[in-house]
């Protein structure tokens, strides 16, 4: 029973690169979202997709990117990694969307950008 | 606009004597109210949600919360502490999607983190 899967754990970028952060879910969730966690910040909404083929925007969107091409993965690209990006990054998912529904989270990846 | 705040960024308490964790929210509407937690290195997992049914609202391990309407307050409860609740602790609100105007999303409060002495 995987749940919602995140690659990889750990990163470490230089000021500039590119990379992708993988989020899969096995539970045919039409809900997916990306969080980022800072300390004394709580999580902040970055991106998230009520189904496959649609995104939008959350709380933090700037130098991100995301698609859904399925309904099981839901990517999140950084397309050229600031120090500022520096967190750790939490993908989760629900089964209808609905604001009431519980979410299930991944075990998340911490990225550094030096 | 909706949002949380949680009293007191680190709450310590004995082994075996109350947890109360407190959380105000702020919202539009009457809202949707939850409190997850965060196991080290883990993600977060859902304690108990409010969703407009009973006001006093059961949960796992053991928890419990409160929704006051006239306090605008979500307080999470333990009656006795054990040491495995040491952890990262979030409330989070969201607005029902008929209530109008769009979807503000689920907006976390930045977290209390409980220290459990022995």
């Amino acid at each position: 029973n995987a749940g919602v899967t995140q690659t990889p754990k750990f990163q470490v970028l230089k000021t500039g690169q590119s990379m992708t952060l993988q989020c899969a879910q096995d539970m045919n969730h039409e809900y997916m979202s990306w969080y980022r966690q800072d300390p004394g910040m709580g999580l902040r909404l970055i991106h998230y997709s009520v189904g496959a083929g649609i995104t939008d925007q959350g709380e933090v969107p700037n130098g991100y990117n995301v698609s859904r091409s399925t309904t099981e993965d839901f990517p999140l690209r950084l397309l050229s990694a600031a120090p500022s990006q520096t967190s750790v990054y939490f993908c989760a998912s629900s089964y209808g969307g609905g604001w009431d529904e519980k979410l299930f989270f991944g075990s998340g990846t911490q990225l550094s950008v030096l | 606009a909706q949002s949380v705040t949680q009293l007191g960024s680190h709450v310590s308490v004995s082994e075996g004597a109350l947890v109360l964790l407190r959380c105000n929210y702020s919202s539009s509407v009457p809202p949707y109210l939850f409190w997850y937690v965060q196991y080290p290195n883990q993600g977060l997992q859902l304690l108990l949600k409010y969703t407009s049914a009973a006001t006093l609202v059961k949960g796992i391990n053991g928890f419990e919360a409160e929704f006051k309407k006239s306090e605008t307050s979500f307080h999470l409860t333990k009656p006795s502490a054990h040491m495995s609740d040491a952890a990262e602790y979030f409330c989070a609100v969201s607005k029902p999607a008929d209530s109008g105007g769009g979807a503000d999303g689920l907006t976390f409060g930045k977290g209390t983190h409980l220290i459990i002495q022995p």
